[in-house]
Parts: structure tokens; C-alpha cells; sequence
């Protein structure tokens, strides 16, 4: 059970958006810490999404952004294409566990 | 262009010890504020973050796990090697290693993983 809390999976028709949520507390995205989300194809490493709660890296379309307030983070994913079906995991730093902190992970599934 | 790449044992057995290196390209162990972190994933389920070690020498362990990880960096080979005692088949996963740019940022570059089973 993380301490970042996801939802299993979410779906959507392609060209729909959709949003991930990712829920944490006081001592962790409550207290300021940054959230990162990546993205993990089926057999593939993550790959990094979303660095420091809203910052596309470079290659990462601009239909992929994030958010972040009070103690929970989203992804938001517009357009969705087929493509985009993949796992999709927020971390953060836990300052009560004194590490990094990774979501449960959520599904993404395009119709 | 950064690149990391794992590699060690795919099979150990319940008591040993586990040693995987990370030997990466593009950037430098000794740079400002760098540092290589692992991660693994056991099959079916979610990331878990395990230690970082930083171009100082500062190194992270996960509270859960810091009795039986310890990691090193060799400088000059750009090599982290990363040690678990104790393997149980609970520790079954995919081991990933990762640069961080700076303690502030995210694991930004990964590699593309190495699977490890832990069976008699």
C-alpha cells in the first residue's frame, strides 16, 4: 500500500482527455515536495513525463500535462491516442519516510 | 546522449547476496550535484524506489531496505554497483538504475532494466 495513492486504471475513447490522480499527505506532495510522473509501456522501462509537477521534457508532446495542489498531483492526457496505453506512476519525496515515493500505478486503457 | 544499462545475475538463490552494476555513458559521477539511483519492480507490480548515491559520495537508502543495500560508485570505470543481502524470493523484480541530474529534479534517464528471480 503506497503512500501515494493512484487510481488502478482509468480509460478513454481516443481523442478524449483523461485525468490521473495521485493522493498523498502532509509529509509528502503536502508539504511542498515535487511530483513526477512517468509513463511505462508493456516490458519497458518508465520513461519520464512530467519533471517537477507541470515541465515537459523535451520530446514529451504537449497533450501530456501536470498539476499539482494542496496534497494531490494529476496527469492530464488530451487527445488520447491509442499509443498512450501504458502504466503511468507519480513520485515524490516522503519526508516521514525519509525517501522517495512511488504511486501505485495506474492503468491506462484506450478504448 | 546519456545511457545506463544494467547487468548482474538473473538467478540467485533464497540467502545470497545480490551484486548488479550500473555502467553508464554521457554524463560523470564526478559533476556537481549528479547522482544514480535503483528502483525495481517486482513482476505485476508497482515501482519501488531503493537507494541514491550522489557525486559526493552521499548515499539514500529506503528505510525498509537499508539493512541489506549498500552502494558504491567507481568514478573512473562510471560504474554504481549496488549489494543485497539476504535474497529472498520476495526480492524477485526488475532492478533499474536511473541518473538524477540534481537532488531536486526526478530520475530523469533510465535503464532499460535487469531481471532477477530469486529461487532455489
Amino acid at each position: 500500500q503506497s503512500v501515494l495513492t493512484q487510481p488502478p486504471s482509468v480509460s478513454g475513447a481516443p481523442g478524449q482527455r483523461v485525468t490521473i490522480s495521485c493522493t498523498g499527505s502532509s509529509s509528502n506532495i503536502g508539504a511542498g515536495f515535487d511530483v513526477h510522473w512517468y509513463q511505462q509501456l508493456p516490458g519497458t522501462a518508465p520513461k519520464l513525463l512530467i519533471d517537477g509537477n507541470t515541465n515537459r521534457p523535451s520530446g514529451v508532446p504537449d497533450r501530456f500535462s501536470g498539476s499539482k495542489s494542496g496534497t494531490s498531483a494529476s496527469l492530464a492526457i488530451t487527445g488520447l491516442q491509442a499509443e498512450d496505453e501504458a502504466d503511468y506512476y507519480c513520485l515524490s519525496y516522503d519526508s516521514s519516510l525519509s525517501g522517495w515515493v512511488f504511486g501505485g500505478g495506474t492503468k491506462l486503457t484506450v478504448l | 546522449q546519456s545511457t545506463l544499462k544494467e547487468s548482474g545475475p538473473t538467478l540467485v538463490k533464497p540467502t545470497q547476496t545480490l551484486t548488479l552494476t550500473c555502467s553508464f555513458s554521457g554524463f560523470s559521477l564526478s559533476t556537481s550535484g549528479v547522482g544514480v539511483g535503483w528502483i525495481r519492480q517486482p513482476p505485476g507490480k508497482a515501482l519501488e524506489w531503493l537507494v541514491v548515491i550522489y557525486w559526493d559520495d552521499d548515499k539514500r537508502y529506503s528505510p525498509s531496505l537499508k539493512s541489506r543495500l549498500t552502494i558504491t560508485k567507481d568514478t573512473s570505470k562510471n560504474q554504481v554497483v549496488l549489494t543485497m543481502t539476504n535474497m529472498d524470493p520476495v526480492d524477485t523484480a526488475t532492478y533499474y538504475c536511473a541518473h538524477r541530474p540534481d537532488r531536486y529534479g526526478a530520475f530523469d534517464i533510465w535503464g532499460p532494466g535487469t531481471m532477477v528471480t530469486v529461487s532455489s
